[in-house]
């Protein structure tokens, strides 16, 4: 399958912080999606992206689909401790088939 | 709606032993497909079906069977596992193509082979 690239492989938050996370592709996508799973849990999807260069909010979450189409970001706003879990990013290969980054794990700094 | 549910939640097997891990839906969703998790990596889909009697192999779908009898069910049955099958599969289904339908997924089957 495609290989997604997402960084960084863990990160730290404190409340408050803003915290930013992105997905490197080699393939060109024509849609960007973003998913969160909590612990004991599967993916939900926060924000799905369709055009290059789309910026979408979702309350604090904003994802931007990058113009080259080979790379998407996902940041947080003022971080809350429901925040923590896996932060997913996948591209869609086709009508039926996604490909995903092997995601950033988001824990609250001690 | 109870969404996506997975049977079971945990499962221990033996190498060579075979199971069958099962997914509902009650949203008549024309979509379903089966993923597993492991660690480092992300989701990678082993089959898919688009409706009642058609299915298709995804990327890893060496050592699993599928078969999509009615719109609500798609089970996955493990043939002679094997200690690489060790992993957290997921169920998901959605109205149809993924590319404009949301996917939801079941809450997963943590399975480990001995």
């Amino acid at each position: 399958g495609q290989q997604l690239n997402q960084s960084p492989q863990s990160m730290f938050i404190q409340e408050g912080e803003d915290v930013s996370m992105n997905c490197t592709s080699s393939s060109i996508f024509n849609t960007w999606l973003w998913y969160k799973q909590d612990p004991g849990e599967g993916p939900v999807l926060l924000i799905a992206l369709y055009k290059a260069g789309e910026l979408t909010s979702n309350g604090r979450l904003t994802a931007q689909f990058g113009i080259t189409r080979k790379d998407s970001f996902l940041n947080i706003s003022a971080s809350i401790p429901s925040d923590v879990g896996i932060y997913f990013c996948a591209g869609q290969v086709s009508d039926y088939k996604l490909s995903f980054g092997a995601g950033t794990t988001v824990t609250v700094r001690a | 709606n109870a969404g996506v549910t997975q049977t079971p939640k945990f499962q221990v097997l033996k190498t060579g032993q075979s199971m069958t891990l099962q997914c509902a839906q009650d949203m008549n969703h024309e979509y379903m497909s089966w993923y597993r998790q492991d660690p480092g990596m992300g989701l990678r889909l082993i089959h898919y079906s688009v409706g009642a009697g058609i299915t298709d192999q995804g990327e890893v779908p060496n050592g699993y069977n599928v078969s999509r009898s009615t719109t609500e069910d798609f089970p996955l049955r493990l043939l002679s596992a094997a200690p690489s099958q060790t992993s957290v599969y997921f169920c998901a289904s959605s109205r149809g193509k993924t590319i404009y339908n949301e996917q939801f997924f079941g809450p997963g089957t943590r399975l480990t082979v001995l």
